[in-house]
């Protein structure tokens, strides 16, 4: 089932401005994944935050992983108009190899 | 390496015809998955395959069917389409943790979008 849920669901920023976009899950994780969609093509991984992790950096991109609070954050620093895409975040649950993807984001940057 | 291909990349069907999604990875993975992805809804799994001759169902089975032909290739079919098997569909597969530079990501196809009139 769906474990996901991204909040905004839509975003509309200008070039240079920072994007932030949030995800809230149920159940406990083994890991935490950000996936990129461009229009009208395959999702593309991002970064992956594992259960046991607080933040995590790559290159622009900056996750957060609060299990307390079952949510993590995607900030997305400097944006540029080729960040505009959908993004979606998935949960990975202990023993089972499967994901669990939320309904996704979509950001807008405006040049 | 071509990564996830999948073919066709469009199809229309007339409701009760059959077709076959084809997938193919050249990855050495040993999972791989079927996803829709309907407006608003996300993704949602339809079959996965652990290893080469298993398969099991996820969140959305019915009107499907798999194979998994070998290591490389794993194939969805819809026996009788319905409007409602319109969608875009992705196949993916993913790297195990535990080997050597791996990880627990998963690798997307361009996907197929099909309709059914």
């Amino acid at each position: 089932s769906q474990q996901g849920e991204e909040d905004p669901q839509a975003l509309s920023i200008q070039e240079g401005e920072n994007a932030t976009m949030n995800c809230s899950y149920k159940t406990s994780i083994n890991n935490l994944q950000w996936y990129r969609q461009n229009s009208g093509r395959g999702l593309v991984h991002l970064i992956l935050i594992r259960s046991n992790e607080r933040e995590k950096h790559s290159g622009r991109l900056r996750v957060t992983l609060d299990t307390s609070k079952k949510s993590s954050s995607l900030l997305i620093t400097a944006s540029r108009a080729a960040d505009t895409a959908s993004y979606f975040c998935a949960t990975k649950n202990y023993g089972n190899n499967r994901l669990a993807f939320g309904k996704g984001n979509q950001v807008v940057v405006i040049p | 390496n071509a990564g996830v291909t999948q073919t066709p990349k469009f199809q229309v069907l007339k409701t009760g015809q059959s077709m076959t999604l084809q997938c193919a990875q050249d990855m050495n993975h040993n999972s791989m998955y079927w996803y829709r992805q309907d407006p608003g809804m996300g993704l949602r799994l339809i079959y996965y395959s652990a290893s080469e001759g298993t398969t099991d169902k996820g969140e959305v089975p019915n009107g499907y069917n798999v194979s998994r032909l070998n290591k490389r290739e794993f194939s969805l079919r819809l026996e009788s389409a319905a409007p409602s098997q319109t969608s875009v569909y992705f196949c993916a597969s993913r790297a195990e943790t535990g080997l050597a530079g791996g990880s627990d990501t998963q690798y997307f196809g361009p996907g197929t979008r099909l309709t059914v009139l």
